[in-house]
């Protein structure tokens, strides 16, 4: 079955900088394009970033643009996060989704992680 | 700046039908948006409902559907449980700059 298994959580300082990782299993990774959403707590959901199946397009919310960076190693079925120069507005539970098979349709999720931005 | 909306709550009766509503501030919701619903209950992951405006997922309940409805994509609950008793997230494609963006959820009570 489909899991996805989010890490790397935790609490920074703000201006620090954090590796989220989703350890994919269950499905052929390296077909498939991702998602990372992010909650923040009480709030809605955020759409984050977007990488194609072999990583060559990827794309973010205007929020994260030059501060985040989505990446895939397919060689170890897993999707990262890296986040960098963080705010306090970036606290929130951070999830990754599978695409179904287009790009548009997100199906599975993760559990989530949880990142608290403060000092 | 483009918002998605949703009703932010609403209150159903068990067995009742109630719809559920997503509008852009861009103009008409087409299926050119690819309509996607979720549902996320407390302390849970979202899970998957609709996609591309009316497709069920495998595990998505019969009582659940999608469809364009008056310029807005709409999620249509028949024969509700209690146990739908949710937070209700849309999100839209819009793909150039925007990419995706969710809807602010609708908190559905089953009452």
């Amino acid at each position: 079955q489909v899991q996805l298994v989010e890490s790397g959580g935790g609490v920074v300082q703000p201006g620090g900088s954090l590796r989220l990782s989703c350890a994919a299993s269950g499905f052929t990774f390296s077909s498939y394009a991702m998602h990372w959403v992010r909650q923040a707590p009480g709030k809605g959901l955020e759409w984050v970033a977007f990488i194609r199946y072999d990583g060559r397009n990827k794309y973010y919310a205007d929020s994260v643009k030059g501060r985040f960076t989505i990446s895939r190693d397919n060689s170890k079925n897993t999707l990262y996060l890296q986040m960098n120069s963080l705010r306090a507005e970036d606290t929130a539970v951070y999830y990754c989704a599978k695409e179904l098979y287009s790009g548009y349709e997100l199906d599975y999720w993760g559990q989530g992680t949880l990142v608290t931005v403060s000092s | 700046q483009t918002v998605v909306t949703q009703e932010p709550s609403l209150t159903v009766s068990p067995g009742g039908t109630v719809t559920l509503t997503c509008a852009s501030s861009a103009g008409a919701v087409t299926s050119g948006y690819y309509p996607n619903w979720f549902q996320q209950k407390p302390g849970q992951a979202p899970r998957a409902l609709i996609y591309s405006t009316s497709n069920k997922h495998s595990w998505t309940p019969a009582r659940f559907s999608g469809s364009l409805l008056g310029g807005k994509a709409a999620l249509t609950l028949s024969g509700v449980q209690p146990e739908d008793e949710a937070e209700y997230y849309c999100l839209l494609y819009y793909g150039g700059a925007l990419n995706w963006v969710f809807g602010g959820g609708t908190k559905l009570t089953v009452l």
